[in-house]
């Protein structure tokens, strides 16, 4: 089955500045990577994700890039924001995302005033 | 339609009782999935739908789990002669392939004591 790993579990960053998280998966037949935000007791919320024949999407201060060959994405957050800080998961899927999520371990993403 | 609903929020239970949730996905998403969550981990995959079929059960399902979804419609997951390490998240989760990605529920808050 899919195997998806993310790194890294913490990340702290100066308000301002950019975050990167980046994860890796194992199953190629996977072609939808959505990512999520998880702020403590809350229920997770898609920000934004992509499909496998595309390379890069960006949706504001968002973007994320996909390298099908390498099996690895990666989020990217510039300009960051105190609300910003939560903890933010990655996962794949098949089927354009429906079918199960295999989910990353998380990042918790804390920004620095 | 506000969404995906799973009620009760949160459960407080005793060692060995069985406890009954309830979710209810967007009417227009064929596919509703069941997920666990423990403090500081990802969503793990349980089980999930296409309307009243359960397709896929993940090994994390034990014999003291089972879910139904008998109209297509709301799901329930049971878990009978509950175990302190029940204790999580249960998270539920619709979709549909009109409209790919997830829409996730609140959850509900298992404690066993």
């Amino acid at each position: 089955g899919e195997n998806v790993e993310q790194h890294p579990s913490t990340l702290s960053v100066q308000e301002g500045d950019s975050a990167v998280i980046k994860c890796t998966y194992s199953d190629s037949a996977s072609n939808y990577f959505p990512w999520y935000k998880q702020e403590l007791g809350k229920r997770p919320q898609l920000i934004i994700d992509i499909r496998s024949n595309v390379g890069e999407k960006k949706d504001q201060r968002i973007a994320v890039t996909l390298n099908k060959t390498a099996k690895h994405f990666s989020l990217h957050i510039t300009e960051t924001q105190p609300e910003d800080s939560a903890v933010y998961f990655c996962a794949a899927s098949n089927d354009f995302g429906n079918e199960k999520l295999t989910f990353g371990t998380g990042t918790r993403l804390t920004i620095i005033p | 339609d506000t969404g995906v609903s799973q009620d009760p929020r949160h459960k407080i239970t005793k060692r060995g009782q069985n406890v009954t949730f309830r979710c209810d996905p967007i009417s227009e998403h064929n596919r509703l999935y069941w997920y666990r969550q423990t403090l500081g981990q990802g969503p793990e995959f349980l089980t999930y739908f296409q309307n009243e079929a359960q397709l896929e059960k993940s090994r994390l399902l034990s014999d003291r789990f089972s879910a139904e979804r008998p109209k297509g419609s709301f799901s329930t997951l049971e878990i009978q002669r509950t175990e302190q390490g029940d204790s999580a998240m249960y998270l539920c989760a619709s979709s549909s392939r009109s409209n790919y990605g997830y829409t996730f529920g609140s959850g509900t808050r298992l404690t066993v004591v």
